[in-house]
């Protein structure tokens, strides 16, 4: 089925520092959704993306949907603390017979010292 | 309005017994997907149910159902319980099947396999 390859698998940052994080697919995904979780939490819906191209803010999240739909990448500028956590990508993948489920990457987790 | 609630928060359970989880979506949600989250495997897609129908289903063993109610609240059972079977389990819901807006998610059941 259709994968989702997030790198990198974990990252410690100096507060205020940017971050960077990407995902990608051997095959093409119509829609790219970056998701959060905090511990012991459900992963909560950061940004969505829906066009080739398509670059979306959220504060100091920056999400962009790859040209040949088959990456994404998430940008977070002037990390503070509150911003530790996993980052998931997540797209629909057919799954056969015309169905999609949401298919999640294993997640970037960020740490940030402060 | 209410966000997506799970009970019970936490379980433990001895293996071989059974274990029912429930899942509350949000108010005129129709979808409702389960998801098991282990250290290991990341979030692996359980079934979807939309309008009380199974849409789709991840790859998981028979010992894992779910089933919805006419007012879209959901439940998952799990018998004959593995140790391997620890694990967070998410149910998420949403407007439209297949993940393509999104998924909103509860804060997950803790399940303890003894």
């Amino acid at each position: 089925g259709q994968q989702l390859n997030q790198s990198p698998q974990s990252m410690f940052i100096q507060e205020g520092e940017d971050v960077s994080m990407n995902c990608t697919s051997s095959s093409i995904f119509n829609t790219w959704l970056w998701y959060k979780q905090d511990p012991g939490e459900g992963p909560v819906l950061l940004i969505a993306l829906y066009k080739a191209g398509e670059l979306t803010s959220n504060g100091r999240l920056t999400a962009q949907f790859g040209i040949t739909r088959k990456d994404s990448f998430l940008n977070i500028s002037a990390s503070i603390p509150s911003d530790v956590g996993i980052y998931f990508c997540a797209g629909p993948a057919n799954s056969g017979a015309g169905s999609y489920q949401l298919t999640f990457g294993k997640g970037t987790k960020l740490s940030v010292i402060p | 309005k209410a966000g997506v609630t799970q009970t019970p928060r936490y379980l433990i359970k001895t293996r071989g017994q059974q274990v029912t989880l429930s899942c509350s979506p949000i108010s005129g949600h129709r979808s409702v997907s389960w998801y098991q989250q282990t250290p290991g495997q990341g979030l692996q897609f359980l079934f979807e149910y939309f309008s009380e129908t199974q849409r789709n289903k991840g790859n998981f063993p028979g010992r894992f159902s779910g089933r919805q109610f006419s007012n879209s609240r959901s439940e998952m059972n799990v018998s004959t319980l593995e140790l391997g079977d620890s694990a967070l389990y998410l149910c998420a819901s949403s407007l439209g099947s297949g993940g393509t807006y999104g998924y909103t998610f509860g804060s997950g059941t803790r399940l303890t396999v003894v």
